[in-house]
């Protein structure tokens, strides 16, 4: 079946303790892309990526890391998180770039105390 | 980033009748639009997309209308279904890689 996966789907940590959330696909999509929703502000892009090793800053990259080592994985580091970083994230991949049809993942609720 | 507003946060419609809903956009150089339904508890799914190039674009049971002269964007939801009960974002794209999302809106469908 194709998809995304995001793991975890649900975590709580506390201010400053590094996390990743991973997300993978299995379409062989070269453009994956990372959004965080947070009530009444819709989803704001994070980042995003064309294509292995080619990764670039969206609408509100700060406190985030991202890395493309391979096509299918595309990881969300927080190397320091902090209590504003919580919301609900969601990671989407297209075939090639953004104006090809995204298909999301499931999302992550993450919760910073 | 790019202001992508709706101008309802909330619609309610009987079943069966069409429902529409609109959404403002901002920057002018934005050549792509889309709109995606998002159920509770799940990721945002494709509906339909329009390029800059065209002003309508009809689907299944679902139209999107685009006036760039208002700036306007509007999805048209034909025959509506308790199954099309979710929140429906509107995106605008810039550069191929780059979307600015509304802030959504609530369509309720009363049985």
């Amino acid at each position: 079946e194709a998809q995304v996966t995001q793991n975890p789907r649900y975590l709580i940590t506390v201010t400053g303790k590094k996390l990743t959330v991973t997300c993978s696909q299995n379409m062989n999509h070269e453009y994956m892309s990372w959004y965080r929703q947070d009530p009444g502000l819709g989803l704001r892009q994070i980042y995003y990526s064309m294509n292995v090793e080619v990764t670039d800053k969206g609408d509100v990259p700060e406190g985030y890391k991202v890395s493309r080592k391979e096509k299918r994985n595309f990881p969300l580091i927080l190397e320091s998180p902090s209590p504003n970083q919580t919301s609900l994230y969601f990671c989407a991949s297209s075939l090639r770039t953004g104006v090809d049809t995204q298909y999301f993942g499931p999302g992550t609720r993450l919760t910073v105390l | 980033g790019e202001s992508v507003g709706l101008h309802l946060p909330t619609l309610s419609v009987q079943e069966g009748d069409n429902s529409i809903i609109n959404c403002a956009y901002s920057n002018s150089a934005s050549d792509y639009f889309i709109w995606y339904k998002q159920e509770s508890g799940k990721g945002p799914q494709f509906i339909i997309d329009i390029r800059s190039n065209m002003d309508k674009r009809q689907g299944q049971r679902v139209t999107v209308l685009l006036n760039k002269t208002v700036k306007h964007l509007s999805l048209q939801i034909a025959a509506t279904q308790p199954g099309d009960s979710a929140v429906y974002f509107c995106a605008e794209n810039e550069d191929f890689n780059k979307f600015y999302f509304g802030s959504g809106t609530k369509l309720n469908v009363k049985p």
